[in-house]
């Protein structure tokens, strides 16, 4: 079935990295546009970045912009997030998602990870 | 930027209908979509293109949007049906998610 499994969330320290991972499986990968979006504990959702199915445009929120970085390998079926920088506000259950119609960026996203947690903390 | 503002919380009795509201600038001609997320669970797609709904979603969840207010409407609503609820739009390639409201049936 179709199925997006995030990992590689855990407790990182303030200005150190951490990288995501996003594995796919059960449609087309390559034809979708893919997303990240975070909620902090208690609070609502957050909208991070997007990758277009070539990988050919990223976009980023603002409180992520120069410090994270969305990647995609279509060979692995896999979305990453390289997060840079990181700040106790990133702290957040980091959901992947994939957009509703194949090639568009700008969708509802119809398919949902399971989420992973970042803690940010010294 | 952009904002997207919803009612904090909607209360409704079993059966009756729910409509929670989201508002921004001209968010009529922008596509509008709605969430529903129960507690420790991912978000789920219950409206897309203002009024479309995925497979596997009730009947009784219906959109609309026009002017600068969307509207999710819930008919017959069930006790189901709790969870909170965040619309959503897209304004110059960045996402934008409602406030959230929390729906209780009661």
């Amino acid at each position: 079935q179709v199925q997006l499994v995030e990992s590689g969330g855990g407790v990182v320290q303030p200005g150190r990295s951490l990288r995501l991972s996003c594995a796919a499986s059960g449609f087309t990968f390559s034809s979708h546009a893919m997303h990240w979006v975070r909620q902090a504990p208690g609070k609502g959702l957050e909208w991070v970045a997007v990758i277009s199915y070539d990988g050919s445009k990223t976009y980023y929120a603002d409180s992520v912009k120069g410090r994270f970085t969305i990647s995609r390998d279509d060979s692995k079926n896999t979305l990453h997030l390289q997060m840079n920088s990181l700040r106790a506000e990133d702290t957040a259950v980091y959901y992947c998602a994939r957009v509703v119609e194949p090639a568009t960026i700008g969708d509802a996203f119809d398919i949902w990870g399971q989420g992973t947690m970042v803690t940010v903390s010294s | 930027s952009y904002e997207l503002t919803q009612p904090p919380s909607v209360s409704v009795s079993p059966g009756q209908t729910a409509s929670i509201t989201c508002s921004g600038d001209k968010l009529g001609d922008k596509y509008a979509c709605w969430y529903q997320q129960k507690p420790g669970q991912s978000p789920v797609l219950v409206i897309y293109h203002d009024t479309e709904r995925p497979s596997g979603i009730p009947e009784r969840f219906s959109g609309s949007n026009s002017g600068n207010t969307a509207t999710l409407t819930i008919s017959g609503t069930q006790t189901m049906d709790e969870a909170d609820y965040y619309c959503q739009a897209w304004d110059s390639s960045t996402a934008v998610f409602g406030t959230g409201t929390k729906v209780t049936v009661l």
